[in-house]
Formats: structure tokens, sequence, C-alpha cells
């Protein structure tokens, strides 16, 4: 089941630009995972968060967690064209380790 | 290089007839997924397999089936009874002794049916 939803659903910027994209979640989680993909490609893990951390850096990444708001948000800081994907939050499932993903945002980063 | 490789990259299909996708991986993980992508869509869990000779049912797994023979080797087979085939399905694997969710996703196959 789909429990991730992110926001927007679409971004568009410029490059050196920051990009916010928020997850929002309707059960408790153990942690939440972001991952990217790009345009006809498999997903790509980028950063895990776990219940008990409020912010994690990697890179120019940060993302943060509120678990009492049920919600994260990805940034992304100086946005380089390369960064032109589809992005996901991911939560951890019932069982199996399986995950459930949001629809996503689709992130573009014009020169 | 380690990794998830799935072929083939597109697949088609005329309608009614069955069709099994590939899903290998060399990262000797335990655990392996199967999602299936539609356009403008996320991610929905098919089938998914903890261990070799077990697996169990997703959220969608009416019209799909699969095997675990080998801790390698994942396949997909999507039967006649899928009423809506045309998607784009990946395969994903994770290792789950390090205690964490992190997966690691194959690059996709495309399949079309007509």
């Amino acid at each position: 089941s789909q429990q991730g939803e992110e926001d927007p659903q679409a971004l568009s910027i410029q490059e050196g630009e920051n990009a916010t994209m928020n997850c929002s979640y309707k059960t408790s989680i153990n942690n939440l995972q972001w991952y990217r993909q790009n345009s006809g490609r498999g997903l790509v893990h980028l950063i895990l968060i776990r219940s008990n951390e409020r912010e994690k850096h990697s890179g120019r990444l940060r993302v943060t967690l509120d678990t009492s708001k049920k919600s994260s948000s990805l940034l992304i800081t100086a946005s380089r064209a390369a960064d032109t994907a589809s992005y996901f939050c991911a939560t951890d499932g019932s069982s199996g380790y399986a995950l459930n993903f949001g629809k996503g945002t689709s992130l573009l980063v014009t020169p | 290089d380690g990794g998830i490789t799935q072929s083939p990259k597109y697949l088609f299909r005329k309608e009614g007839q069955n069709v099994t996708l590939s899903c290998e991986q060399n990262l000797n993980h335990d655990a392996m997924y199967w999602y299936r992508q539609d356009p403008g869509q996320g991610l929905r869990l098919i089938y998914y397999s903890q261990i070799v000779n077990d697996f169990q049912k997703g959220d969608i797994a009416e019209g799909y089936s699969v095997s675990r023979e080998k801790k390698e080797s994942f396949p997909l087979t999507v039967t006649s009874a899928q009423k809506n085939p045309t998607a784009f399905y990946l395969c994903a694997s994770t290792n789950r002794d390090r205690g964490t969710y992190e997966q690691y996703f194959g690059p996709g196959t495309r399949l079309t049916v007509t």
C-alpha cells in the first residue's frame, strides 16, 4: 500500500537554486528513506533517516523528519541540471522489509 | 561489479500470452522484491521473498507468479490473468543482516502487451 505522499508533484527550478520536497505518511515508522529515479531507470537510494533522528545530511542533501507531524522533507542545495529526476520517499512496510513508496516529486533543474 | 540485472529492458507480448521477467543479483542479498510502476505513479509491491523457496504476496499479486529456487534469482511471470500488464517492472533486493531497509534496484523491464 502507498503510505507516503510527496509534495509537490512537480517542481521546476534553475541551476544553483535549492529544491525542497516534502513527504507525508500515515502510520508510525521505524525509518524513512529517499530514493531518486532518472527517467526510465531503476531507483537509487539516497538517504535513510531513522525515527529517532530529526535531521541528516549527505553531501548536498539534507533530510528532516518530524514524527509528530508524520512528515519528512528533502532539501537539495545548489541544484544542478544532473539532479533532474523523480524523488520518492519510502517508509518501512508491515513485513518482509518491504517498502511503501509515495508517488514521487518530479524535479526539473534548468541550466 | 555487484548489482542487480533485469532482462530484457523492453518486452512486447500479445494479449493472452504469459511472459517471464528475469531478475538476478550478485549482492548475496537474502530478500528480493518485485514492484510495478505505472506512469506518474509510485511503486506497488507485487511479490517479495525473504529466503530461498519462500515468497509472499504483496499488494497487487493477482495475475502474477514468482519462484525463488536460487538465492540469486527471482523471476516474475506475468500471466494472462493480469488485466493490465503494460507497465514498468522493477526488481530490488536488500541485505536483511544489515538491519536496514535500503533496497538496491535493477534497471527495470518495460513490458508492453497489445
